[in-house]
């Protein structure tokens, strides 16, 4: 069975330039998670779908962030403008969704804004 | 609002010993709780998970769960140096959105 699929595996982007992160889950689950790890904060949430719906937006995250789920096979985390700050690894995982938690993480994106 | 705290921040064991990793959580209506473990460079894997109070256990790995000390733990037996990997904590809530809040991970190196 194919795993969390992400591309590119590393990004280098210039401040201002906007980034598209890809994310293909597991197929036949229902949750798909963006998260944001760094050494400090760990990993935090930046989008949450279930079923193609948005569930949660990651508060902080919402001006410049926006994760779209264009069907059930495929997510996209855009990024725009990038900034300094923006450089950590961005994770996709994906679950069943209710009764089943265990999630299943793609290897990431390494982002490095100059 | 979830806070999901992990000690210690790094660890270093003899190959063969007991390994202790801890979490806390600050929500007691948290339903689910699992560990995740995460080599260098790699995704991070689920390990384990449990939802209800008590213990665990499955081959080296047992994890004990206390909602009344809001804390649950991993507990590696025989711990090999292919264990050195940093390992998360996870906790999720329906009171703080159902996705899973994770601790910022305990770093662990085995040591031959």
């Amino acid at each position: 069975d194919a795993g969390v699929t992400q591309t590119p595996r590393h990004e280098v982007a210039e401040k201002g330039q906007t980034i598209i992160l890809k994310c293909e889950p597991v197929s036949g689950h229902n949750d798909l998670f963006w998260y944001r790890q760094t050494k400090i904060q760990g990993l935090e949430l930046l989008s949450y779908f279930r079923s193609k719906s948005l569930m949660e937006d990651g508060g902080a995250f919402k001006d410049r962030f926006k994760a779209e789920m264009l069907n059930s096979s495929f997510s996209t985390l855009k990024i725009q403008p990038t900034e300094p700050k923006d450089s950590a690894v961005y994770l996709c995982a994906s679950s069943y969704g209710t009764g089943e938690n265990t999630l299943y993480f793609g290897a990431g994106t390494r982002l490095s804004v100059l | 609002q979830q806070k999901v705290q992990q000690s210690p921040e790094s660890l270093i064991v003899p190959e063969g010993a007991m390994t202790s990793l801890n979490c806390t959580f600050s929500d007691s209506a948290s339903q689910y709780f699992a560990w995740y473990r995460q080599h260098s460079g790699k995704a991070p894997k689920a390990l384990m998970s449990i939802f209800s109070n008590g213990e665990k256990e499955e081959g080296r790995f047992t994890i004990h769960l206390n909602k009344a000390s809001l804390h649950f733990s991993l507990h590696i037996r025989d711990s090999q140096p292919s264990d050195s990997a940093l390992y998360l904590c996870a906790v999720s809530s329906a009171n703080s959105g159902t996705y899973q809040r994770f601790g910022t991970g305990t770093k662990l190196q085995v040591v031959p």
